[in-house]
């Protein structure tokens, strides 16, 4: 069985550029995640979808972030533009509502 | 969501069991205990899951008090792969559930 897949791994730009990354979860899972994971510390919750609907969206920073899930399979995080203080982890992870999460390897992300 | 508490880091040597510690006072009654590890540079993966009983898996056992005020993640023959970050998380199973993560216990597993 296929795990959570995010592209790209690894990720520089300069600031104020836009950034975007992509997840596809496990197939069948219907709750979809992004986290931050800042250095040393454990990862934070920034949007949970269920299908297509953000189900919490109260860490995401508007004025900046934004995600979708169309048709409630692979997702897209954005960030518009970019500052010095995104470079981190950005994790995926899926579910089945109810169950344990999987996560993928993540995305780092350097912000110059 | 309640929230928990974990120490910084602990030592295991190769071959012996690893008992980590959580404490989770505010726990309510239908809140779960997970526990997730995250080995350096992958994304956190999980290990077991309890909610009054205790619980084992291949990986591990979680052993939950009976106040369910703590419990343990034990590793019974800790291997040099198992050398991460461990997370200790308590949250509901379905409706508006938060997963906090809190900075985890990191594990050396010593040869």
């Amino acid at each position: 069985e296929a795990g959570v897949v995010q592209s790209p791994r690894y990720k520089i730009i300069e600031k104020k550029q836009p950034v975007a990354f992509w997840c596809n979860p496990i197939s069948g899972h219907n709750t979809l995640y992004w986290y931050l994971q800042n250095l040393g510390q454990g990862p934070e919750l920034l949007i949970r979808y269920e299908n297509e609907e953000a189900v919490d969206d109260s860490q995401l920073p508007k004025d900046r972030f934004s995600a979708e899930r169309l048709k409630g399979v692979d997702s897209t995080l954005k960030i518009q533009p970019a500052e010095l203080g995104d470079s981190a982890v950005y994790l995926c992870a899926s579910s089945l509502v109810g169950t344990e999460q999987f996560f993928g390897p993540g995305t780092r992300l350097t912000v110059l | 969501d309640a929230k928990t508490t974990q120490p910084p880091s602990m030592d295991c040597a190769e071959g012996r069991a690893a008992n980590l510690p959580c404490n989770h006072s505010t726990i309510s009654g239908n809140e779960y205990v997970y526990w997730y590890r995250q080995i350096h540079s992958q994304g956190p993966q999980y290990i077991i899951h309890g909610l009054k009983n205790n619980e084992t898996n291949e990986m591990a056992s979680l052993i939950i008090t009976e106040d369910r005020k703590s419990s343990t993640l034990i590793l019974p023959h800790a291997t040099l792969r198992d050398t991460a970050v461990y997370y200790c998380i308590v949250r509901l199973h379905t409706g508006g559930f938060k997963t906090i993560f809190g900075a985890g216990t990191r594990l050396f597993v010593k040869a």
